[in-house]
């Protein structure tokens, strides 16, 4: 079965600096799909950033981007110029590509990222 | 479009009874899939619908049971509850089969369940 590990449970980052969260995961699968998502306290799942794990390069969305490294398992998500609006609870999750059946979410604990103005 | 509904947003129930939630998918979404959110676990899959039909489930109990009417619109029942069952409760709909990377799955704002 698929894991996902956040490391930090929590992370603070002054407005307009750079945060970066961890995520690490263990598959034996080799097509998969990684995603970051944000969870205010409105409670709303909203999907930040996906990545495709045969692509090599990593995806950018706008202020957020990750860092998948493949083979160490690890796919972290860098935040620059961080806005108060940012804070929230953020949660990696990982989903088989749907070949195998498994096509559900497998999600971290979460990291809380608190923004200091 | 209007996002994912779900009701009711927050639900107090004691322990023995049973429940029922709601989830209105996005129109046009035909996939609509259940998680459970606590504290101490996390984030857990409960299951999958499509197409009216059960196509995926997660590690829950018998008592956790779901169905998918014809306009997409999915409910999940709870039944005998137990004090561990208080939770929230989010629904998430895509357009198809949660397979591919841009079929993305889009949440709810959740129920949140009290069990007394």
């Amino acid at each position: 079965a698929q894991t996902v590990t956040q490391s930090q449970p929590e992370m603070s980052v002054q407005e307009a600096e750079t945060v970066t969260l961890s995520c690490t995961y263990d598959t034996s699968e080799s097509d998969y799909y990684l995603f970051w998502y944000k969870q205010p306290p409105s409670r709303q799942m909203i999907l930040v950033i996906r990545q495709e794990a045969y692509k090599q390069q990593n995806a950018t969305e706008n202020r957020f981007s990750v860092n998948f490294q493949k083979a160490a398992k690890s796919f972290s998500l860098k935040i620059s110029d961080s806005q108060l609006g940012d804070a929230a609870m953020y949660f990696c999750a990982y989903r088989s590509s749907g070949s195998t059946g498994r096509r559900a979410l497998t999600f971290g604990s979460g990291t809380r990222l608190q923004v200091q103005p | 479009k209007a996002g994912v509904t779900q009701t009711p947003r927050y639900l107090i129930k004691t322990r023995g009874q049973q429940v029922t939630l709601s989830c209105s998918p996005i129109s046009g979404h035909r996939s609509v899939s259940w998680y459970q959110q606590t504290p101490g676990q996390g984030l857990q899959f409960l299951f999958e619908y499509f197409s009216e039909t059960q196509r995926n489930k997660g590690n829950f109990p018998g008592r956790f049971s779901g169905r998918q009417f014809s306009n997409s619109r999915s409910e999940m029942n709870v039944s005998t509850l137990e004090l561990g069952d208080s939770a929230l409760y989010l629904c998430a709909s895509s357009l198809g089969l949660a397979g591919g990377l841009y079929n993305e799955q889009f949440f709810g704002p959740g129920t949140r369940l009290t069990v007394l």
